[in-house]
């Protein structure tokens, strides 16, 4: 089985411009996360999908982030217009809905560096 | 609000001796505590979790316990070896929802 795939694994941007995180999540998985660890801190959560649908939003830092997930399949993150504060790695997660457990399968993540 | 504190930050052991991370919760609806391990470069892995319901689980070399009243969840790795070195994360979530994560433990463990 596939694990949770993440592109890119590395991006390096400048303030103000625009940058689109991937995330496909396990096949069959309904519930899809992502989470962002900012160096040496926690890793935080950022927003959580069922399907194409936005369940919990509440970690979003601001309107410069737009998560979509259109089909209910891979999701996109846009960060638009980046800033300095944005830098970290960037997690997506996923688990099935329904399921004997809800364990959280990560990706590798997405490092972000904003110049 | 929501919050989960994890301590120590950082943890040296001797190879073969025992390691602790303990963290506590805040918020009492928690009843899913997984732990995941991240070594370096890689993606956090689920090693353990436990629910609400239980007390203790053990996997091998690694336990966890958890004591709901008092908001408090443990790690225990016994007989560490180097390849256990990396960071740890504790984390709490209602069932099926977001995880809050602690700060993490930076577990190194010296042959």
């Amino acid at each position: 089985e596939a694990g949770v795939t993440q592109f890119p694994s590395h991006s390096v941007i400048e303030k103000g411009q625009t940058v689109t995180l991937r995330c496909d999540p396990i096949s069959g998985h309904d519930n899809l996360y992502w989470y962002r660890r900012v160096m040496g801190k926690e890793i935080k959560f950022l927003l959580h999908f069922v399907k194409e649908s936005k369940q919990d939003e509440s970690g979003m830092p601001n309107n410069r982030f737009l998560a979509e997930r259109t089909g209910g399949t891979y999701s996109t993150l846009k960060v638009q217009p980046a800033e300095l504060e944005d830098s970290g790695v960037y997690f997506c997660a996923s688990s099935q809905v329904g399921g004997r457990t809800d364990t959280q399968y990560f990706g590798p993540g997405t490092r972000l560096t904003v110049l | 609000g929501e919050n989960v504190e994890q301590h120590p930050s950082t943890l040296s052991v001797q190879e073969g001796d025992s390691a602790v991370i303990k963290c506590t919760y805040s918020d009492s609806a928690s009843n899913y505590f997984p732990w995941y391990k991240q070594e370096l470069g890689k993606r956090p892995q689920l090693i353990i979790d436990i629910r609400s319901n239980v007390g203790e689980k053990k996997d091998q070399r690694i336990a966890v316990t958890l004591n709901k009243t008092a908001k408090h969840f443990s790690l225990h790795i016994t007989e560490t070896q180097p390849e256990d070195s990396a960071v740890y994360f504790c984390a709490a979530t209602p069932f099926g929802g977001k995880l809050i994560f602690g700060q993490g433990t930076e577990l190194s463990v010296k042959p």
